[in-house]
């Protein structure tokens, strides 16, 4: 157990919907990342919040957005989803900017 | 961030050492070495970094070159279960700069029974 907390585990949903994927960072730590990683494809960098702002974007579509709450985790919110769309989404915490990731154990999104 | 050169794959022999190279020829004076690892479909997993000394934990021992231009992560005695792809990523650590981790196609090692 990493300490990152990702939920849930897996989920199937049709094209078009919207759903939210929910991370717990490690205790004590401020900065919450956010990957997609689609079936042999790299780790895609998607967001970073830390301590509940906004901090860096890489490849985040419009249709994805997240927010950091004042607990510290984090959601990821999918939607108008697209079959290509369907990739493992992984949630990474450190204690701030700089510092190196410990990674949850993702969520499997597949979008049928 | 500087950009790595890693290669696409490599295979092992359960028990003996792990080498696995990578190249970081732009790196700057302030950019550290990171190598992290994903156990299929698993989260990465750190594994070490370093900024110029060599550097020794429990799971490997990282090699970094004097001109610091690359780098090898070392194994010492390999398992079936660090079949794995490595990662070797260079960014800015220690607060100085809000880079995220960005992670390339790394090198897919397979450790051989």
């Amino acid at each position: 157990d990493s300490g990152v907390t990702q939920t849930p585990k897996h989920l199937i949903t049709a094209t078009g919907q919207r759903v939210t994927l929910r991370c717990s960072p490690r205790s004590g730590d401020l900065s919450v990342y956010w990957y997609q990683q689609s079936l042999d494809q790299g780790l895609q960098f998607l967001i970073q919040y830390y301590n509940g702002e906004e901090r860096a974007k890489g490849n985040i579509l419009e249709r994805f957005s997240a927010q950091q709450f004042p607990d510290l985790h984090s959601e990821l919110n999918l939607s108008s989803l697209e079959l290509g769309d369907s990739a493992l989404y992984f949630c990474a915490s450190s204690p701030g900017t700089g510092y190196g990731y410990t990674f949850g154990s993702g969520t499997r999104l597949t979008v049928v | 961030d500087a950009k790595t050169t890693q290669p696409t794959s490599m295979d092992c022999a359960e028990g003996r050492a792990a080498n696995l190279p990578c190249n970081h020829s732009t790196i700057s004076g302030n950019e550290y070495v990171y190598w992290y690892r994903q156990i299929h479909s698993q989260g990465p997993q750190y594994i070490i970094h370093g900024l110029k000394n060599n550097e020794t934990n429990e799971m490997a021992s990282l090699i970094i070159t004097e001109d610091r231009k690359s780098s090898t992560l070392i194994l010492p005695h390999a398992t079936l279960r660090d079949t794995a792809v490595y990662y070797c990523i260079v960014r800015l650590a220690g607060g100085s700069g809000n880079t995220p981790l960005v992670f390339g196609k790394g090198t897919r090692l397979s450790v051989i029974a």
